[in-house]
């Protein structure tokens, strides 16, 4: 079965640090381009990073020079490492496969997701 | 960016009645392959989101006949035939045609 399972979620502090887990079942994601996606609470989707198959990695705007994506093939795990929190960053962190194969097959777009995990800053 | 932008934004709906969502786009949607990467995205409540339709009008594995995606170019739309208790939720629409790839704010339907 194809499935997506995050965990690292938490309640942290403005100015702290988090680092979120992505494991994959049913498939390879060194095969894959990955990506997480939030939700603020009540709000719409949010497109967040990418990690392509072939290594590159790119950002929205508003997380960029904060949050890292990264990924262990070996544990065929996706993570995300995310600095600097602030009191919007806030949110439900759904990983997804952003498209399949090594060179993105669109019809795949965000095809798999997980259950999400909450990520709170507060003070 | 790609601009989607969703009406209505809340949709009460009679259950057995025929629901309409539409999207737009700021930009043509039509990719240089040819195809158009529009897809719809349901979430239930206090679920994650589930892709119903890809490129316009495919439906996923398992999404039932009642739904039905249409259009082109820069205006499309999620059809529901017959509205039942277990569609309620929030309806989203995504472009993956022009990079980032973009969502539109969400259309919530509940059952009047």
């Amino acid at each position: 079965e194809v499935q997506l399972v995050e965990s690292g979620g938490g309640l942290m502090q403005p100015g702290g640090s988090l680092r979120l887990s992505c494991t994959a079942s049913g498939f390879t994601v060194s095969s894959n381009y990955m990506s997480w996606v939030r939700q603020a609470p009540g709000k719409g989707l949010e497109w967040v990073s990418v990690f392509y198959a072939g290594g590159s990695t790119y950002y929205a705007d508003s997380v960029k020079g904060r949050f890292t994506i990264s990924r262990d093939n070996s544990k065929n795990t996706l993570y995300l490492q995310m600095n600097s929190l602030r009191a919007d960053d806030t949110a439900l962190y759904y990983c997804t496969r952003y498209c399949s194969g090594p060179s993105c097959h669109r019809s795949d777009a965000f095809d798999i997701w997980g259950q999400g995990t909450m990520v709170t800053v507060s003070s | 960016d790609v601009v989607m932008t969703q009406s209505p934004l809340s949709l009460p709906v009679t259950l057995g009645q025929p629901a309409s969502i539409s999207c737009r786009s700021s930009q043509s949607l039509v990719y240089s392959d040819g195809n158009t990467y529009l897809n719809w995205f349901q979430q239930r409540p206090g679920q994650s989101p589930r892709r119903l339709i890809y490129k316009v009008s495919n439906r996923d594995s398992g999404v039932p006949d009642r739904f039905s995606g249409s259009g082109s170019g820069t205006d499309f739309t999620l059809k529901i035939s017959r509205v039942e208790a277990e569609d309620v939720g929030v309806y989203y629409c995504m472009q993956a045609t022009h990079w980032p790839w973009t969502f539109g704010q969400g259309t919530k339907v509940e059952i009047k």
